[in-house]
């Protein structure tokens, strides 16, 4: 079964720092990957996806993800890294039938002025 | 353009009672899955539908179902409710329902079962 695994509960940054939120995926096949973010009692906002072609994905606010296939995992970056950051983010892998995305935990990024 | 939207925003239920929640996809969008999220956990896929037909379903009790309706639309339907089906439910609706696609979320609906 495809699943995602992601390492920390929490991740703490200073605002101006980059910021890295990891994500180690498990999957038969190809992998079809997904980041989201969600404000407090706020639906999930999509981020950025990896499909196939180059290894960095860029994605909305800035983001973007490095997808490594001999590590399995595909990490959320961030240059400089905002206040308004602060939120809760989550790995995805869709499934192989492709209807459905098996998310992660979550990891909490708290980024502070 | 108008995103995903559910209604209602929240709700109180009593443990017995039944439920139905409502979800309006993008305009276009032909498909629209359903997940629980439980507090402190990532979202766990219920239901997908495109072009009105069931195309999966999670590993949830008979008391869940849903349909699809030809504008795309859908209602996802809890009976006999119980504590454990205290969530946020969200709805995510994407172009297709192909693995490439990415979903879009709604804010959700907050369901209390007291």
């Amino acid at each position: 079964a495809q699943s995602v695994a992601q390492p920390e509960d929490q991740v703490n940054v200073a605002e101006g720092n980059p910021l890295t939120v990891k994500c180690t995926y498990s999957v038969s096949g190809n992998p079809y990957l997904f980041w989201y973010v969600q404000y407090p009692n706020r639906g999930l906002q999509f981020l950025l996806k990896y499909i196939t072609g180059d290894n960095l994905v860029k994605g909305s606010y800035g983001f973007e993800a490095e997808f490594n296939k001999s590590q399995t995992s595909f990490h959320l970056k961030k240059p400089s890294a905002l206040v308004s950051d602060s939120a809760l983010y989550f790995c995805a892998v869709r499934d192989i039938e492709g209807n459905k995305l098996v998310f992660g935990a979550g990891t909490i990024l708290r980024v502070k002025s | 353009d108008a995103g995903v939207t559910q209604s209602p925003t929240h709700l109180i239920k009593t443990r017995g009672q039944h439920v139905t929640l409502r979800c309006s996809p993008i305009s276009g969008h032909k498909s629209v899955s359903w997940y629980q999220q439980v507090l402190g956990q990532g979202p766990q896929f219920i239901f997908q539908y495109y072009e009105k037909e069931e195309r999966g379903r999670g590993n949830f009790p008979d008391r869940f179902s849903a349909r699809q309706f030809p504008n795309y639309s859908s209602e996802l339907n809890v009976n006999a409710l119980l504590l454990g089906d205290s969530a946020l439910y969200l709805c995510a609706s994407s172009l297709e329902a192909g693995r490439t696609y990415e979903q879009y979320f709604g804010p959700g609906t907050r369901l209390t079962v007291t």
